[in-house]
């Protein structure tokens, strides 16, 4: 089955930029879509298709995908960024996602 | 607008079995899938399986096949996971997620408010 590898924390101080990766075999085949989780919340669609912000999602949250690494950048980190963030692609008719990643705003 | 009601917490002994309910509303509940993901506590978020509301069709996790059962009522706009022979390790949150795909590429839009299921002699 598919494999979709994340740091399980990034650091970042407010004002400068942060990227959460989210490795794979030959990721950049696949579409990748991210989502923003915060404590005792359901999780939040913030990039579908490597890099479409829903509607509601600031310009800040971008996507990028080639190879075999998708990357979530969130430009001019707020404090209320803070949260766990997932990646997930559609594989052989099954959702598989990373395992998260904590982004602490320092 | 979308949404998706779940049903309230449940506190099952191991070896039993829970039903959890998604009701839905604001879209037509036979054309998009439901997917039922499940959190334990402090962990990530683990894919159970989909069912597609208009066929019946379902399509699980290996890690769950012989022990879930997703079905839905058509008539009342609802979707169920049922798991059985449950552990202790089944102790998490269990959301209700509607999909949206598009050239057979799928990803959840709208989640449900999610459903406590405690296992605990």
């Amino acid at each position: 089955s598919y494999v979709l590898t994340q740091p399980p924390s990034v650091s970042v101080a407010p004002g400068k930029t942060a990227r959460i990766t989210c490795g794979g075999n030959n990721i950049g085949s696949k579409s990748v879509h991210w989502y923003q989780q915060k404590p005792g919340q359901a999780p939040v669609l913030v990039i579908y298709y490597d890099s479409d912000r829903p509607s509601g999602i600031p310009e800040r949250f971008s996507g990028s995908n080639s190879g075999n690494t998708a990357t979530l950048t969130i430009s001019r980190v707020e404090a209320g960024d803070e949260a766990d963030y997932y990646c997930q692609v559609w594989d052989s008719s099954k959702v598989v996602f990373g395992g998260g990643t904590k982004l602490t705003v320092l | 607008q979308v949404q998706l009601v779940q049903s309230g917490a449940e506190v099952k002994k191991p070896g039993a079995s829970v039903k959890v309910s998604c009701k839905a509303s604001g879209y037509t509940f036979t054309g998009y899938y439901m997917h039922w993901v499940r959190q334990a506590p402090g962990q990530g978020l683990e894919w159970m399986g989909w069912i597609n509301p208009n066929s019946g069709g379902t399509n699980y996790a290996q890690k769950f096949q012989g022990r879930v059962t997703m079905t839905r009522d058509t008539s009342i706009s609802t979707a169920y996971m049922e798991l059985s022979r449950l552990r202790s390790d089944d102790t998490a949150v269990y959301y209700c997620a509607r999909d949206n795909c598009t050239n057979g590429v799928c990803y959840v839009v709208y989640w449900g408010q999610g459903t406590l299921v405690t296992v605990s002699s």
